[in-house]
């Protein structure tokens, strides 16, 4: 079965550094959303992108944040000048169409840790 | 507002028997959906349930919906060790398409063998 696959697993970055996170959804899915899950906490909305652009983002999506659709296969998560509180958890998935409802696709995620 | 709080926070019960978790929420939905996250890896997707339905099967799982309580049930039967997870409801932030989710905090069940 199809996987939306992220590298890398694990992340480690000095407080101030950029990190891409990179995720590669399923291939014929139209829709990709990224996740942030804080160690212990439950699993929170970043934001979801669609034909090469943002459709719906959360007030954690700030100006840190942005995402990418460089080529046909991979959607990344650049988090400018990380900060402790950005160590997570995060979660790339990915919905094949818009008709309504649709389960999405999971990632196994990247564990970033801000140092 | 919260959205999709799952009750209870953590549930043991002995291998063989069943394993009931509530998720309650507070906007109107078309579909509400439950997840399985194995520690360390990512959302398993379980079951859907639509707006219209009040129950959904699949397995050894079942789902109910009450959109008059705006709460939903996930019934796990003749649990085994390998259903020990934590079980997120989730809800579409918009009501519905392609919208992202919102996860409630969980139920972490362990299974005893």
């Amino acid at each position: 079965e199809p996987e939306v696959t992220q590298t890398p697993s694990h992340q480690v970055t000095q407080m101030g550094q950029e990190v891409i996170l990179r995720c590669v959804p399923i291939s014929n899915h139209l829709y990709f959303y990224w996740y942030r899950q804080i160690l212990g906490q439950k699993v929170e909305f970043l934001v979801s992108f669609y034909n090469n652009e943002i459709s719906e983002k959360s007030e954690i999506f700030d100006d840190q944040f942005s995402v990418e659709r460089p080529d046909g296969s991979n959607f990344t998560l650049k988090i400018r000048s990380t900060k402790l509180e950005d160590s997570a958890m995060y979660f790339c998935a990915s919905n094949k169409d818009r008709v309504s409802n649709q389960p999405q696709h999971f990632g196994d995620g990247t564990r970033l840790s801000i140092l | 507002s919260q959205q999709g709080e799952e009750d209870p926070q953590a549930l043991s019960i002995q291998e063989g028997e069943n394993a009931t978790m509530n998720c309650s929420y507070k906007t109107s939905i078309n579909n509400l959906q439950w997840y399985r996250q194995n520690s360390g890896r990512g959302l398993v997707h379980l079951i859907l349930i639509r707006s219209n339905e009040r129950e959904k099967h699949s397995g050894r799982l079942r789902v109910t919906l009450d959109t008059s309580k705006k709460s939903s049930s996930l019934l796990i039967t003749a649990s085994r060790a390998a259903d020990t997870a934590s079980y997120f409801c989730a809800t579409p932030n918009s009501g519905g398409g392609a919208d992202g989710l919102t996860f409630g905090k969980g139920t972490h069940l362990i299974i005893q063998p």
